[in-house]
Order: C-alpha cells, then structure tokens, then sequence
C-alpha cells in the first residue's frame, strides 16, 4: 500500500531533551515536507526536500532539523525541544516539486513538550 | 506571497442538508487549488483539486467545488451531508512552477453534523 510513515504517533518529552521524528514514504516521491497544525492556524511548513541532500526553510523552521540521506526517509529532528514546539506534525511527500497531485500525509505524530 | 483564509472556524449542519465552505486565495497567478478533509485522529486526505479547465470540480464523497477566479474563491459543496462527514476540512493553494514549491493551507473549518 503507498503511504507514508510517522513514528511515533504519540510522544510526551521533557524540555531540552532531543527528539527525532521519523518519515518514510514508499512511493518513491522525490518532494518531502514536514508541517505543524496548530488550532487556528492551519498547517505551516517547517521544511522540505525537493530531493536526496536537498532540503530548505519553510515558513516556521526555528528550533527543527531535517535530513534527506535517502529518498524515502525524511526525518524531523528538535536538538532541544521547548513547551512552543507541542503540536501535531504531519510528513508529507508528492511525486515531484511540481505538486500537481497534491501532497500523500503521513498520520501525524502528537508531540507534547512539558 | 500565497495565502489563504476560510472565514468560519465551526460549521454546524443538520444531517441530509446541504453544506458550503467557503474558501478565499491570495495567489498573483492562477493557482493550484486543493481540499483535504481530516477526520479525528487522522492525517490529511485529498477530496478534491483544481488546476485548469471546468471551474466545476467534482471529488470524493460527493463533493464538489467551484473555482471563481473574480472572487478569488474555491468554496467546497456537498448537497446532502451524512454524520461521516463530520471532520475539519483544509483548503489549500499551491504555486506553480516556483522554486520550493509547497502548499499553503487555510486555517480550517470544523464541521459537526446533526442528526
């Protein structure tokens, strides 16, 4: 089945302490993205990858990381993760940067940073 | 730069009436044009997206959406609305042919459904 990946789906962490989210889609996309949804504000991208090693801001990139080593796996790293950072994050990946099909989500992972 | 802006956060529908959402761009170009429903506890799914042709789009579960450019609108429609279809629902713009293209999403509209 095509779809991408979200591990873990839940996480409760303390302040400071690294984190890293994973995402792997199997639909062999080149385009990868990670977005927060907060109440109100809808989703706001915190990065993307147009392709192996390439990776670039988004909207709300402060205090994340991200990698792009193989085209399948997009992880979303939080060096030291701060109470603001709660939210519920969505990987998301599309065949190409053209998104003319629009974006595959992953199911979301529920961060809370106490 | 691209935005987009659903005017009503809660929507409440009696189950069997008609629904509208309503959907406003910002876009210097014609746009991409999506809607993703998101029911509880789940990721994102497509219903629907607009890229040219026939203003009148139709996507998954019955529902429709039309594009006006004059209003810069791209409000979602179902004609009958069934207790499933309670969720939020995104609407999104995406650039076309632009370095780091993304989509940009509305702040959603959450509809509950009455039986």
């Amino acid at each position: 089945e095509a779809q991408v990946t979200q591990n873990p789906r839940y996480l409760i962490t303390v302040t400071g302490k690294k984190l890293t989210v994973t995402c792997s889609q199997n639909m062999n996309h080149e385009y990868m993205s990670w977005y927060r949804q907060d109440p109100g504000l809808g989703l706001r991208q915190i990065y993307y990858s147009m392709n192996v090693e390439v990776t670039d801001k988004g909207d709300v990139p402060e205090g994340y990381k991200v990698s792009r080593k193989e085209k399948r796996n997009f992880p979303l790293i939080l060096e030291s993760p701060s109470p603001n950072q709660t939210s519920l994050y969505f990987c998301a990946s599309s065949l190409d940067s053209s998104i003319s099909d629009g974006y595959t989500f992953g199911s979301g992972t529920r961060l809370t940073v106490v | 730069a691209q935005s987009v802006t659903q005017p009503d956060i809660h929507i409440t529908v009696s189950e069997g009436a008609s629904l509208e959402l309503r959907c406003n761009y910002s876009y210097g170009a014609t746009p991409y044009l999506f809607w993703y429903v998101q029911s509880p506890g789940q990721g994102l799914q497509l219903l629907l997206k607009y890229f040219s042709g026939d203003t009148l789009v139709q996507g998954i579960k019955g529902f429709e959406a039309e594009f006006k450019r004059s209003q810069s609108s791209f409000n979602l429609r179902k004609p009958s609305v069934h207790w499933s279809d309670a969720a939020e629902y995104f609407c999104a713009v995406g650039a076309r042919w632009a370095a780091g293209n993304k989509l940009t999403f509305g702040g959603g509209t959450r509809v509950l459904v009455k039986p």
